[in-house]
């Protein structure tokens, strides 16, 4: 069965500085996608920042980066000079395999940034 | 660009009762999924449909839930009968594609069973 856990239920972090929520996952696929999900109060999944496990390059998106490790299968997401808007609960998820978009998400972690 | 409409945007009903919740994709989209967030957890895939034909649904409860995909545009997730456990939000996301393009969601449904 595929997993996906984060193992971190709340995090907060300073306006400005920076913050890194952890994941791991589970797959027997060789060939997958991993995201990172932001959803705020208003319940509309949004893509932060996506990740081809094929890529040995780590995905950069602005302020948010991603730490893949594909043998460890972990990937953490660093947000750098941390807004209030980046307060929201974060969701990581895999696909099935290279043919699916189905997702698998995490329990999720609530951030929250503190002015 | 349009996103992905869903309404209503919250429901209450009694146990026993029926609901149905509807989803309009980005205009283009073949591909539409239903998920479920239960309070606490990160939203669990009940179905995906290619155009109008379904590609997985493996984790829809048949004997209460059921969807369709009428024209492999609008879709529409009906519970009947409703239980305690199945409140939760019910979101729809939708891609262009099975594979290699992005999912976007709507704001979903949240569902109080009482």
């Amino acid at each position: 069965a595929q997993t996906v856990t984060q193992s971190q239920p709340e995090m907060s972090v300073q306006e400005a500085e920076t913050v890194t929520l952890s994941c791991t996952y589970d797959t027997s696929e060789s060939d997958y996608y991993l995201f990172w999900y932001k959803q705020p109060p208003s319940r509309q999944m949004i893509l932060v920042i996506r990740q081809e496990a094929y890529k040995q390059q780590n995905a950069t998106e602005n302020r948010f980066s991603v730490n893949f490790q594909k043998a460890a299968k972990s990937f953490s997401l660093k947000i750098s000079d941390s807004q209030l808007g980046d307060a929201a609960m974060y969701f990581c998820a895999h696909t099935a395999g290279a043919g699916s978009y189905q997702l698998t998400f995490g329990k999720g972690t609530k951030l929250s940034v503190i002015p | 660009e349009a996103g992905v409409a869903q309404s209503p945007r919250y429901k209450i009903i009694e146990k026993r009762q029926s609901v149905a919740f509807w989803c309009n994709p980005i205009s283009g989209h073949a591909t539409l999924y239903w998920y479920q967030q239960i309070l606490g957890q990160g939203p669990k895939l009940l179905i995906q449909f290619q155009n109008n034909g379904v590609v997985d649904d493996s984790q829809l409860p048949k004997d209460r839930f059921s969807a369709e995909r009428l024209k492999g545009v609008d879709s529409t997730l009906k519970i009947q009968p409703a239980k305690l456990e199945d409140s939760a939000v019910y979101l729809c996301a939708s891609s262009l594609d099975l594979i290699r393009t992005e999912a976007f969601f709507g704001q979903g449904t949240r569902l109080t069973v009482v």
